[in-house]
């Protein structure tokens, strides 16, 4: 059974410029859900999705959006990066609530 | 808010050791606990999960108790292996019934474990 699948792996972007992120969920699930990791914050919630819908977004600033397909695939997007945006980000999907989530290996960002 | 607190690492241990990684929680409700794991430029992996006080998840060697009364979810192993060495995550599972069910899991900081031969 097919996992998690993200793209690319690894990203270098530039100040200013904008960069979108992919995630294949695992056949059935369709929740999908994305995380900002780094060394200062740690695990931070981006937004979760269901069914074509936003359904939480987390305390970032507008600059990060997302949205998901009819075939649960999702995407996220970054305009106006900024030094900071430099992360680990992570997919993950789940099959129902409390089943608990499957994650991708990550979308390494790095902004120069 | 909901949160998650964790020991604070590195915890470093010899091959065979008993693992204890502590793990508590603030929230409201009852909430599902989980452990994860990350290896070294990789993704995190599902350890094991709780989903009611008194449960104990289990898997791989490693256990944890969800404990109501002391809103801890320590996990434990018995005798760690060096392929043990990794971060583990201890999260909780925020449901928002008003928003439709929607889950966000909150996590703690992570604990880092080297375990030596």
């Amino acid at each position: 059974k097919a996992g998690v699948t993200q793209t690319p792996r690894y990203l270098i972007k530039t100040r200013g410029q904008q960069v979108t992120l992919s995630c294949s969920p695992i056949s059935g699930h369709r929740s999908v859900s994305w995380y900002q990791q780094t060394p200062g914050q740690g695990l931070q919630f981006l937004f979760e999705y269901f069914s074509e819908t936003q359904r939480n977004k987390g305390n970032f600033p507008g600059r990060f959006s997302g949205r998901q397909f009819s075939n649960s695939r999702s995407e996220m997007n970054v305009s106006t990066l900024e030094l900071g945006d430099s992360a680990l980000y992570l997919c993950a999907s789940s099959l129902a609530e409390n089943y608990g989530y499957t994650f991708g290996s990550g979308t390494r960002l790095t902004v120069v | 808010g909901n949160s998650v607190t964790q020991m604070e690492g590195p915890v470093t241990l010899s091959e065979e050791a008993f693992l204890t990684i502590n793990c508590t929680y603030t929230a409201t409700g009852y909430p599902s606990l989980f452990w994860y794991v990350q290896y070294p430029g990789e993704g995190l992996q599902l350890l094991l999960k709780a989903t009611k006080a008194d449960d104990k998840g289990s898997n791989k060697g490693f256990e944890a108790t969800y404990r109501k009364e002391t809103t801890s979810f320590h996990l434990e192993k018995g005798s760690v292996q060096v392929s043990d060495s990794a971060v583990y995550f201890c999260a909780l599972s925020d449901l928002l019934l008003l928003q439709g069910g929607s889950e966000k899991l909150v996590f703690g900081k992570g604990t880092k474990l080297t375990v030596n031969p």
